[in-house]
Protein backbone atom coordinates (compact mmCIF):
# COMPACT_ATOMS: atom_id res chain seq x y z
CA UNK A 1 0.00 0.00 0.00
CA UNK A 2 0.89 3.45 -0.71
CA UNK A 3 2.68 5.65 2.16
CA UNK A 4 3.85 8.64 0.84
CA UNK A 5 2.08 10.60 -1.37
CA UNK A 6 3.08 13.72 -3.14
CA UNK A 7 1.45 16.79 -3.86
CA UNK A 8 0.60 18.44 -6.25
CA UNK A 9 0.89 15.72 -8.87
CA UNK A 10 3.03 18.03 -11.30
CA UNK A 11 3.52 21.35 -11.33
CA UNK A 12 5.06 24.14 -13.71
CA UNK A 13 6.89 27.09 -12.90
CA UNK A 14 9.68 29.79 -14.35
CA UNK A 15 13.12 29.47 -13.91
CA UNK A 16 13.93 31.58 -10.63
CA UNK A 17 10.96 30.74 -9.08
CA UNK A 18 10.51 28.73 -6.11
CA UNK A 19 9.17 24.92 -6.04
CA UNK A 20 6.84 23.57 -3.20
CA UNK A 21 6.07 20.04 -3.11
CA UNK A 22 4.35 18.27 -0.62
CA UNK A 23 4.52 14.91 1.03
CA UNK A 24 1.89 13.04 3.14
CA UNK A 25 2.35 9.55 4.82
CA UNK A 26 0.09 7.18 6.96
CA UNK A 27 2.22 5.53 9.37
CA UNK A 28 4.98 6.25 11.95
CA UNK A 29 8.42 6.47 10.23
CA UNK A 30 12.74 6.27 11.34
CA UNK A 31 12.95 8.94 7.99
CA UNK A 32 11.84 10.20 5.50
CA UNK A 33 13.78 10.72 2.20
CA UNK A 34 13.52 12.62 -1.23
CA UNK A 35 14.67 11.63 -4.48
CA UNK A 36 14.67 12.86 -7.82
CA UNK A 37 14.28 10.83 -11.12
CA UNK A 38 15.11 12.66 -14.90
CA UNK A 39 13.13 11.18 -17.28
CA UNK A 40 14.85 7.63 -18.33
CA UNK A 41 16.87 7.34 -15.50
CA UNK A 42 16.98 6.23 -12.21
CA UNK A 43 16.05 7.72 -9.03
CA UNK A 44 18.66 9.52 -7.28
CA UNK A 45 18.76 10.55 -3.07
CA UNK A 46 18.63 14.04 -2.93
CA UNK A 47 18.14 14.38 1.06
CA UNK A 48 17.17 12.33 4.34
CA UNK A 49 15.07 13.91 7.14
CA UNK A 50 14.84 12.01 10.55
CA UNK A 51 11.87 11.76 12.68
CA UNK A 52 13.45 13.93 15.21
CA UNK A 53 14.23 16.83 12.69
CA UNK A 54 12.02 19.32 11.25
CA UNK A 55 14.05 21.04 9.15
CA UNK A 56 16.76 20.01 6.66
CA UNK A 57 18.83 22.23 4.12
CA UNK A 58 21.14 21.35 1.07
CA UNK A 59 22.28 23.24 -1.25
CA UNK A 60 19.10 24.93 -3.03
CA UNK A 61 17.08 22.20 -1.32
CA UNK A 62 15.15 22.64 2.07
CA UNK A 63 13.16 19.86 3.64
CA UNK A 64 10.77 19.95 6.67
CA UNK A 65 9.11 17.37 8.36
CA UNK A 66 5.78 17.72 10.54
CA UNK A 67 5.29 14.34 12.28
CA UNK A 68 2.09 15.61 13.92
CA UNK A 69 0.56 15.93 10.20
CA UNK A 70 2.34 13.12 8.75
CA UNK A 71 3.15 15.29 6.37
CA UNK A 72 6.62 16.37 4.49
CA UNK A 73 7.56 19.15 1.89
CA UNK A 74 10.51 19.72 -0.24
CA UNK A 75 11.60 23.28 -1.16
CA UNK A 76 13.45 24.13 -4.13
CA UNK A 77 14.78 27.68 -4.26
CA UNK A 78 15.63 29.67 -7.35
CA UNK A 79 14.72 26.98 -9.68
CA UNK A 80 16.80 25.78 -12.88
CA UNK A 81 15.67 24.51 -16.01
CA UNK A 82 18.23 21.12 -15.10
CA UNK A 83 15.69 21.02 -11.81
CA UNK A 84 12.72 19.58 -14.41
CA UNK A 85 12.03 16.07 -13.28
CA UNK A 86 10.03 13.60 -11.26
CA UNK A 87 10.60 14.35 -7.15
CA UNK A 88 9.55 11.42 -5.26
CA UNK A 89 8.93 11.10 -1.29
CA UNK A 90 9.89 7.60 0.51
CA UNK A 91 9.43 6.41 3.82
CA UNK A 92 9.87 3.01 6.04
CA UNK A 93 8.49 2.75 9.02
CA UNK A 94 9.73 1.46 12.54
CA UNK A 95 9.70 -2.09 12.45
CA UNK A 96 12.36 -4.08 10.80
CA UNK A 97 11.76 -3.92 7.62
CA UNK A 98 14.34 -2.30 5.33
CA UNK A 99 12.07 -1.33 2.40
CA UNK A 100 11.10 2.01 1.44
CA UNK A 101 7.78 3.02 0.01
CA UNK A 102 7.55 5.55 -2.56
CA UNK A 103 4.68 7.87 -3.16
CA UNK A 104 3.72 8.61 -7.10
CA UNK A 105 5.84 11.75 -7.38
CA UNK A 106 5.31 15.20 -8.46
CA UNK A 107 6.42 16.17 -12.00
CA UNK A 108 8.44 19.58 -12.06
CA UNK A 109 8.85 21.81 -15.19
CA UNK A 110 10.82 24.60 -14.75
CA UNK A 111 10.50 26.93 -18.04
CA UNK A 112 13.49 28.82 -19.08
CA UNK B 1 32.52 3.42 -7.95
CA UNK B 2 30.70 2.31 -11.02
CA UNK B 3 27.27 2.47 -9.42
CA UNK B 4 24.46 0.23 -9.33
CA UNK B 5 24.34 -1.91 -13.05
CA UNK B 6 21.96 -3.32 -14.86
CA UNK B 7 21.49 -5.08 -18.23
CA UNK B 8 20.15 -5.07 -20.34
CA UNK B 9 19.42 -1.82 -20.42
CA UNK B 10 16.18 -2.08 -23.19
CA UNK B 11 14.37 -5.50 -23.87
CA UNK B 12 11.74 -6.13 -26.57
CA UNK B 13 10.37 -9.77 -26.49
CA UNK B 14 7.68 -11.41 -27.63
CA UNK B 15 4.61 -12.76 -25.31
CA UNK B 16 5.80 -15.90 -23.74
CA UNK B 17 9.23 -15.65 -23.95
CA UNK B 18 11.58 -15.84 -20.79
CA UNK B 19 13.08 -12.79 -19.94
CA UNK B 20 16.13 -12.14 -17.47
CA UNK B 21 17.50 -9.00 -16.13
CA UNK B 22 20.22 -8.49 -14.14
CA UNK B 23 22.12 -6.41 -11.25
CA UNK B 24 25.05 -5.84 -9.95
CA UNK B 25 24.94 -3.84 -6.57
CA UNK B 26 27.48 -1.27 -5.03
CA UNK B 27 30.36 -3.13 -3.31
CA UNK B 28 30.19 -3.74 0.46
CA UNK B 29 25.93 -2.63 0.09
CA UNK B 30 24.35 -5.55 1.72
CA UNK B 31 20.87 -4.94 0.39
CA UNK B 32 19.42 -4.99 -2.58
CA UNK B 33 15.67 -3.99 -4.09
CA UNK B 34 13.83 -4.91 -7.69
CA UNK B 35 11.64 -2.14 -8.11
CA UNK B 36 8.69 -2.00 -11.26
CA UNK B 37 7.69 1.30 -12.59
CA UNK B 38 4.99 1.84 -14.98
CA UNK B 39 2.73 4.83 -15.27
CA UNK B 40 -0.43 3.38 -14.22
CA UNK B 41 1.02 2.07 -10.88
CA UNK B 42 3.91 4.26 -10.25
CA UNK B 43 7.11 2.77 -8.40
CA UNK B 44 6.30 -0.46 -6.85
CA UNK B 45 8.59 -3.29 -4.86
CA UNK B 46 8.90 -6.23 -5.95
CA UNK B 47 11.61 -8.37 -3.71
CA UNK B 48 14.22 -6.85 -1.68
CA UNK B 49 17.58 -9.25 0.07
CA UNK B 50 19.49 -8.15 2.32
CA UNK B 51 23.10 -10.54 2.92
CA UNK B 52 22.00 -12.66 0.16
CA UNK B 53 18.54 -13.58 1.59
CA UNK B 54 15.33 -12.31 0.15
CA UNK B 55 13.59 -10.76 3.37
CA UNK B 56 10.17 -9.56 1.28
CA UNK B 57 9.24 -10.98 -1.68
CA UNK B 58 5.50 -9.97 -1.39
CA UNK B 59 5.52 -7.59 -3.86
CA UNK B 60 6.05 -10.55 -6.81
CA UNK B 61 2.79 -9.84 -8.93
CA UNK B 62 2.59 -13.75 -9.39
CA UNK B 63 4.61 -17.16 -10.24
CA UNK B 64 5.67 -16.00 -13.44
CA UNK B 65 7.92 -13.87 -11.60
CA UNK B 66 11.35 -15.09 -9.65
CA UNK B 67 14.24 -13.03 -8.21
CA UNK B 68 17.76 -14.57 -7.40
CA UNK B 69 20.62 -13.47 -5.18
CA UNK B 70 23.70 -16.09 -5.76
CA UNK B 71 26.40 -13.92 -4.30
CA UNK B 72 26.57 -10.33 -2.74
CA UNK B 73 27.73 -9.01 -5.90
CA UNK B 74 24.74 -10.34 -8.55
CA UNK B 75 21.07 -10.65 -8.57
CA UNK B 76 18.61 -12.11 -11.46
CA UNK B 77 14.85 -11.02 -11.74
CA UNK B 78 13.18 -13.16 -14.22
CA UNK B 79 10.18 -13.70 -15.61
CA UNK B 80 8.69 -16.96 -17.36
CA UNK B 81 6.39 -16.89 -19.54
CA UNK B 82 6.63 -12.89 -20.40
CA UNK B 83 3.44 -10.90 -21.26
CA UNK B 84 2.00 -7.81 -22.40
CA UNK B 85 1.64 -6.02 -19.01
CA UNK B 86 4.91 -6.67 -17.48
CA UNK B 87 6.34 -4.22 -19.97
CA UNK B 88 7.57 -1.76 -17.38
CA UNK B 89 10.88 -0.40 -16.40
CA UNK B 90 12.49 -2.48 -13.99
CA UNK B 91 14.87 -0.74 -11.59
CA UNK B 92 17.83 -2.24 -9.06
CA UNK B 93 18.93 -0.48 -6.05
CA UNK B 94 21.38 -1.27 -3.21
CA UNK B 95 22.28 0.12 0.46
CA UNK B 96 23.65 -0.24 3.18
CA UNK B 97 22.39 -1.87 6.54
CA UNK B 98 19.12 -3.38 6.20
CA UNK B 99 17.89 -0.48 3.93
CA UNK B 100 16.93 1.85 6.35
CA UNK B 101 19.10 4.25 4.96
CA UNK B 102 19.69 5.33 1.20
CA UNK B 103 18.96 3.55 -1.72
CA UNK B 104 21.41 3.60 -4.72
CA UNK B 105 19.49 2.86 -8.25
CA UNK B 106 20.77 1.80 -11.44
CA UNK B 107 19.71 3.21 -14.65
CA UNK B 108 16.99 0.51 -14.92
CA UNK B 109 15.81 -1.95 -17.77
CA UNK B 110 13.05 -0.67 -19.86
CA UNK B 111 11.17 -3.89 -20.87
CA UNK B 112 8.71 -4.22 -24.10
CA UNK B 113 6.58 -7.37 -24.16
CA UNK B 114 4.98 -7.70 -27.78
Amino acid sequence: SQQGEEDPQALSIQEGENATMNCSYKTSINNLQWYRQNSGRGLVHLILIRSNEREKHSGRLRVTLDTSKKSSSLLITASRAADTASYFCATRGGGSQGNLIFGKGTKLSVKP
Amino acid sequence: DAGVIQSPRHEVTEMGQEVTLRCKPISGHNSLFWYRQTMMRGLELLIYFNNNVPIDDSGMPEDRFSAKMPNASFSTLKIQPSEPRDSAVYFCASSTGQGRETQYFGPGTRLLVL
